[in-house]
């Protein structure tokens, strides 16, 4: 199906473990985007890429690693856990910068 | 830093209420966003402004541009519950290299 898709959907893992994050999408979008949702502060960024090859730091990336080595895939890696990174985790993509993004269906990650 | 303001940040009201929400900025946006985002999903476009002083209807939605294009606001007419759900602005920078920014939301609950 053509669209933006997420996996897993639910994760949880302990404090210090490694966790990757899954996303892909089918538009060909240049641009994908990761968001932590979190109350009180809504969406963060935390990583961004323009093109293959090329990330650029958000908001909050400590903690936090991204590659895109093919456009529409976009993973994104917890090298150690920890539990201030529970959070509901979206991946966006969008054709330029500032135009429309389009949301996957969110992971929710628990880091006991 | 470029920051949306939105406003309430929680509504509760009766089905087939009237309701407004706001989202404020002292930035000029060249466009502005207004995204829903269900329980359990991630955040779907509903509409873009573009032109200061534009409206745009949706249904029962009406949105509004600002004619200085630094704020926006979203009305319900007669809501129902289907509407209830988070509402998120984001406004596009006037500069095309600059990223969305997104406002933390409204989150409105419509009782049956």
């Amino acid at each position: 199906d053509a669209g933006i898709t997420q996996s897993p959907r639910y994760k949880i893992t302990e404090t210090g473990r490694q966790v990757t994050l899954m996303c892909h999408q089918t538009w060909s979008h240049s641009y994908m985007f990761w968001y932590r949702q979190d109350l009180g502060h809504g969406l963060r960024l935390i990583y961004y890429s323009a093109a293959a090859d090329i990330t650029d730091k958000g908001e909050v990336p400590d903690g936090y690693v991204v590659s895109r080595s093919k456009t529409e895939n976009f993973p994104l890696t917890l090298e150690s856990a920890t539990r201030s990174q529970t959070s509901v985790y979206f991946c966006a993509s969008s054709w330029t910068v500032g135009e429309t993004q389009y949301f996957g269906p969110g992971t929710r990650l628990l880091v006991l | 830093t470029q920051l949306l303001e939105q406003s309430p940040q929680f509504l509760s009201i009766q089905e087939g209420e009237n309701l407004t929400v706001y989202c404020n900025s002292s930035s000029v946006f060249s466009s502005l966003q207004w995204y829903r985002q269900e329980p359990g999903e991630g955040p779907v476009l509903l509409v873009t402004v573009v032109t200061g002083g534009e409206v745009k209807k949706l249904k029962r939605l009406t949105f509004q541009f600002g004619d200085a294009r630094k704020d926006s606001s979203l009305h319900i007419t007669a809501a129902q519950p289907g509407d209830t759900g988070l509402y998120l602005c984001a406004g596009a920078p006037l500069n095309r290299d600059d990223k969305i920014i997104f406002g933390k939301g409204t989150r409105l609950h419509i009782l049956p």
